[in-house]
């Protein structure tokens, strides 16, 4: 069946510094990937997602590639703030319009300043 | 559109008693999910509706939850005798087409505290 995997948190960087956050998946087909953040008290909300392979999702300044030889989906800051500190969930969707998402576990982030 | 609504934001109920949550999608979208999310167990899904219709129930624990979705625009998870495991955040979430494109569209959340 499908997974995700991501690292483990909790994850704790100072302000400015590099973010990587793992995640690797296993699937029939392609699915779609995504990530998700849940900042404290609220519901998760997207921050990114990619269809194919190759592909880049972007936002915020996070970025996630899409990778089929690695079955990973990294994502990446190159810059944290205090305000990204949440917990990030990557997810993926098989392809053909089966709706259920397979998440990750969440790695939570915490930024110091 | 106000987004996917959830009530209520908090409850707290003794053991034994039962326990109605609710959850408003988003208007147009065809697809409506229920999760929990504890510490243990991170975000499990329970059940998911596509036109009302219930798709995969796999991930309901026990007969003692159910859930409905008797129109478009409304559903409700329901918990009939609650216990103290039942304790959780639960999430409503809606996507559109079903489309593997589509993202998931979270409601706040409701937490179940159950003493």
């Amino acid at each position: 069946g499908n997974s995700v995997t991501q690292m483990e948190g909790p994850v704790t960087l100072s302000e400015e510094a590099f973010l990587t956050i793992n995640c690797t998946y296993t699937a029939t087909g392609y699915p779609s990937l995504f990530w998700y953040v849940q900042y404290p008290g609220e519901g998760l909300q997207l921050l990114l997602k990619a269809t194919k392979a190759d592909d880049k999702g972007s936002n915020k300044g996070f970025e996630a590639t899409y990778r089929k030889e690695t079955t990973s989906f990294h994502l990446e800051k190159g810059s944290v703030q205090v305000s990204d500190s949440a917990v990030y969930f990557c997810a993926s969707l098989h392809s053909g319009g089966y709706q259920k998402v397979t998440f990750g576990t969440g790695t939570k982030l915490q930024v110091i300043p | 559109d106000a987004g996917v609504i959830q009530s209520p934001r908090h409850e707290v109920t003794e053991m034994g008693q039962e326990v109605t949550l609710r959850c408003k999608p988003i208007s147009g979208h065809d697809y409506l999910f229920w999760y929990r999310q504890t510490m243990m167990r991170g975000l499990e899904l329970l059940i998911y509706f596509n036109n009302n219709v219930p798709i995969d129930d796999s991930g309901m624990p026990e007969d003692r939850f159910s859930a409905k979705m008797p129109n478009a625009s409304f559903s409700t998870l329901k918990i009939q005798p609650s216990e103290p495991r039942d304790s959780a955040v639960y999430f409503c979430a809606s996507s559109p087409q079903g489309l593997a494109s589509d993202e998931q569209f979270f409601g706040p959340g409701t937490r179940l505290t159950v003493l």
